[in-house]
This record gives structure tokens, C-alpha cells and sequence, in this order.
């Protein structure tokens, strides 16, 4: 089973809030995930990459994994308007390549 | 950097014609690049696997000979869309990366836009 489940959102929350955003998945052999951000009509860019369970920093940015749940979430401190996108996770391993979710729509209000 | 240029970023023609969809790598050697579709609402769905000098793999359910790819060189790779029809209109998206290891990440273009009339 490759599934990534990911609440599509649309998530609104006023400029200043703290964002969480989170994934879940069902394949075992998952070893790293990322979160890529996708503006309208744009191609998805990498945010963050970590390629085990713990917490990763960077910016305002704080990617966390929980293997053991098989529980991936994003934070993002002092969200910005600009912060408005789509917020997709993906997980990989094994033979395979990545498998992405539909992603979150993320909407910071002014 | 890992900027990854996709071209064209739209495309409007009618039934029948063949389209074809460049993804460069721009400022590093991508020994693998892949080609996904994406529909509004809906994850990424990965079409193919293409790797410098070899056949793309392609997933369950995608035509070879619908979506022809090539992989000549590490910094191109190539979509073309056949005798296209209205229900082959999407949003397609390369994604490029480093190295052969399977854990590099991909690094993704903006995405081509076709319309087919």
C-alpha cells in the first residue's frame, strides 16, 4: 500500500498563527519525506527534506517525523500571506520512487 | 541551486496533434528525471521514471506510446504527448534529481499547462 493521506484544507488561519500541517502514511518501508509548497499554477517547490524521526529546523519551518505512528507534520511559526499555498507531503523508499499527497490548502489571512 | 526549467509552460491545440514537453536541468546533472500529472484537487501521479541513456519505466496504466519519452542527455528530458485528445488536458510536471541514489530529493519544474481542443 502506498497511500499518503492528507487533509486537502481548504486551512485558514489569521497572519502571526502558527501553522500545523500533517500527513499520514501506511507503507512501513518508508524510509525520508519532504514537504514541497505549490503556488497557483506553479510546480512544487522542496521546503523540507528529513530522512528520519525527529524534528528538523530551518527558518520559520520545523518539519517533524514520528515513524512509529507514521505521523509527518510541518510547522510554520509567524505565518506570512505569503505562506498561502498548497502544502504537499511525500514519503519514499525501498525500490520506489516518491508518493505524494493531494496536499493542504493553506490560506493566511491578512 | 537545483533549478529545473520545463517548457512550454502552456499549450493549446486540437485533437490530434502531438506535443512535446522539454524539462532541463539547469545547474546540475539529473541522472533521473520524472514526469507526473496532476489533476486539480488531486496528488501528483507519477507517469514515468526516465534515466540518462535507458528506457523510462513507466507506472500501471500509462500508454507508452501516448507519452513517448526520452532522456538523451543529464540535463533534458523530453514528453511527447501523441495524437492528443481532450482527455489527455492536464497539468503535466517534471521533477529532476541528483545522483542515482533513490533518496535524493526531486527538484520540480513549473509544470506544463496543455489544453487539448
Amino acid at each position: 500500500q502506498k497511500e499518503v493521506e492528507q487533509d486537502p484544507g481548504p486551512l485558514s488561519v489569521p497572519e502571526g498563527a502558527i501553522v500545523s500541517l500533517n500527513c499520514t502514511y501506511s507503507n512501513s518501508a518508508f524510509q525520508y519525506f519532504m514537504w514541497y509548497r505549490q503556488y497557483s499554477r506553479k510546480g512544487p517547490e522542496l521546503l523540507m527534506y528529513t530522512y528520519s524521526s525527529g524534528n528538523k529546523e530551518d527558518g520559520r519551518f520545523t518539519a517533524q517525523v514520528d515513524k512509529s505512528s507514521k505521523y509527518i507534520s510541518l510547522f510554520i511559526r509567524d505565518s506570512q500571506p505569503s505562506d498561502s499555498a498548497t502544502y504537499l507531503c511525500a514519503g519514499g523508499g525501498g525500490a520506489d520512487g516518491l508518493t505524494f499527497g493531494k496536499g493542504t490548502h493553506l490560506i493566511i489571512q491578512p | 541551486g537545483a533549478v529545473v526549467s520545463q517548457h512550454p509552460s502552456r499549450v493549446i491545440c486540437k485533437s490530434g496533434t502531438s506535443v512535446k514537453i522539454e524539462c532541463r536541468s539547469l545547474d546540475f546533472q539529473a541522472t533521473t528525471m520524472f514526469w507526473y500529472r496532476q489533476f486539480p484537487k488531486k496528488s501528483l501521479m507519477l507517469m514515468a521514471t526516465s534515466n540518462e541513456g535507458s528506457k523510462a519505466t513507466y507506472e500501471q496504466g500509462v500508454e507508452k506510446d501516448k507519452f513517448l519519452i526520452n532522456h538523451a542527455s543529464l540535463t533534458l528530458s523530453t514528453l511527447t504527448v501523441t495524437s492528443a485528445h481532450p482527455e489527455d488536458s492536464s497539468f503535466y510536471i517534471c521533477s529532476a534529481s541528483k545522483g542515482q541514489a533513490i533518496n535524493q530529493p526531486q527538484h520540480f519544474g513549473d509544470g506544463t499547462r496543455l489544453s487539448i481542443l
